[in-house]
């Protein structure tokens, strides 16, 4: 089984809805991010957390909210779903220590209409 | 505003050939990765350079890094079809917050 997994891996909406990631790991790993990639901007940081207590804002975070409900668990939510935010969107972890070497999952598709 | 950028973007080799992908950083860092995402595929890890002056190597890649000049390589050596792929450097400036390069596109021609 995989050690980061995304639900949905691909999704259609519409603007205006309310959709909801889930990232689930079974690595063990303290730290989780979400990422969203864009053709020809690579990857850009959106939100991360270092326990369930520590969330923090990344690089473009403006329109996305998250929830760390379990080490294992953190959801990314668009509380409002516009088409700009139509992108591959990747949840990583990470331990901390020197190596701080990320792991991410399979990616979630979504498209925003 | 931290810019980490590669070049080229796009790069089609032949086979057997040698070539270097070069990522260039705005700040300072002492960590960078490398990682290699085929077409509709997720994120996989190549190397981790941890300080200046670090080389890795695995089968034809070769990663290096010049923390002075802020910047990294990635030398492929006698490329190979199944090298094809989406190259990203990311920067590691704080332990927190990882940025990453606009990726370079390999395609490998027979």
């Amino acid at each position: 089984d995989a050690d980061v997994t995304q639900t949905p891996r691909n999704r259609i909406t519409k603007t205006g809805k309310r959709i909801m990631l889930e990232c689930s790991q079974t690595k063990g790993h303290d730290r989780m991010y979400w990422y969203r990639q864009d053709p020809g901007l690579g990857l850009r940081l959106i939100y991360y957390s270092f326990d369930v207590k520590d969330i923090n804002k990344g690089e473009i975070s403006d329109g996305y909210s998250v929830s760390r409900q379990a080490q294992a668990k953190f959801s990314l939510s668009l509380e409002s779903a516009i088409p700009n935010q139509t992108a591959l969107y990747f949840c990583a972890t990470s331990d901390p220590g020197s190596v701080v070497e990320q792991f991410f999952g399979p990616g979630t598709r979504l498209t925003v209409l | 505003e931290l810019k980490v950028e590669q070049n080229p973007l796009f790069l089609s080799m032949q086979e057997g050939k040698n070539y270097t992908i070069y990522c260039n950083y705005s700040t300072t860092s002492d960590r960078l990765y490398w990682y290699r995402q085929d077409p509709g595929k997720s994120l996989e890890s190549l190397f981790v350079l941890l300080s200046n002056g670090a080389v890795k190597q695995e089968g034809r890649l070769m990663a290096s890094l010049d923390t002075k000049a802020r910047l990294s390589t990635l030398h492929i050596t006698a490329a190979v079809h199944d090298l094809s792929a989406t190259y990203f450097c990311a920067v590691d400036i704080s332990s927190n917050q990882f940025y990453f390069g606009t990726g370079t596109s390999l395609t490998v021609i027979p």
